[in-house]
């Protein structure tokens, strides 16, 4: 049973359309986060979540608008895909502040 | 904010030796330092983590210490093995999230 589960793996669109990425966690924890994985493999915060409260905002283009419609989901919606929106996005959830995450398997997302 | 910086970039180490990862972080009330490991294709994992109450901490061929005071820690990994091949991320908490290093791919030379 995956502990956090992204959908979808694999994501391929052309610019300017707008695509949803799904997330759900089954470990009862109260944070959820959107990293994104650029090609240097660098690691960068995008959302915090915690009990569906917005917590960080990391200077993300307002195109990106995450969703938490309860503890346990965390979506990701992003309009007017650009070329370089092109990366790995993880989402990845943890008991609370100061404790390690549990990632979902990443969702690879091309745009072209 | 935080900032934290990783060395190597890349690693190469025979088979059976040692390696070693160095990250040092800027913000002394940091207290907890996770590492994640990266296979290729696939979801960083949490392989060990340190709390700043401890100098070191170990988990069979794997060991963390850190040194509060200079702000720096890293990763050992004795006596490799092929399966270790792969990018590994320290990590330090700040403000509600966690900041990540930069990476180090580690190869093992058979």
């Amino acid at each position: 049973d995956t502990a956090v589960s992204q959908t979808p793996k694999y994501l391929v669109t052309q610019m300017g359309n707008d695509k949803s990425i799904k997330c759900e966690q089954n470990l009862g924890h109260d944070t959820m986060y959107w990293y994104k994985q650029d090609s240097k493999k660098f690691l960068k915060i995008m959302f915090s979540y915690n009990n569906k409260e917005l917590i960080i905002n990391e200077t993300v283009p307002n195109r990106f608008s995450p969703k938490s419609p309860d503890k346990a989901h965390l979506n990701l919606h992003i309009n007017s895909l650009e070329l370089g929106d092109s990366a790995v996005y993880f989402c990845a959830s943890s008991p609370r502040e100061g404790y390690g995450y549990t990632f979902g398997s990443g969702t690879r997302l091309t745009v072209v | 904010g935080e900032n934290v910086e990783q060395h190597p970039s890349t690693l190469s180490v025979q088979e059976g030796d040692s390696a070693v990862i160095k990250c040092t972080y800027s913000d002394s009330a940091s207290n907890y330092f996770p590492w994640y490991k990266q296979e290729l294709g696939k979801r960083p994992q949490l392989i060990i983590d340190i709390r700043s109450n401890v100098g070191e901490k170990k988990d069979q061929r794997i060991a963390v210490t850190l040194n509060k005071t200079a702000k720096h820690f890293s990763l050992h990994i004795t006596e490799t093995q092929p399966e270790d091949s792969a990018v590994y991320f320290c990590a330090v908490d700040g403000a509600s999230k966690i900041i990540f290093g930069s990476g180090t791919r580690l190869s093992i030379r058979p």
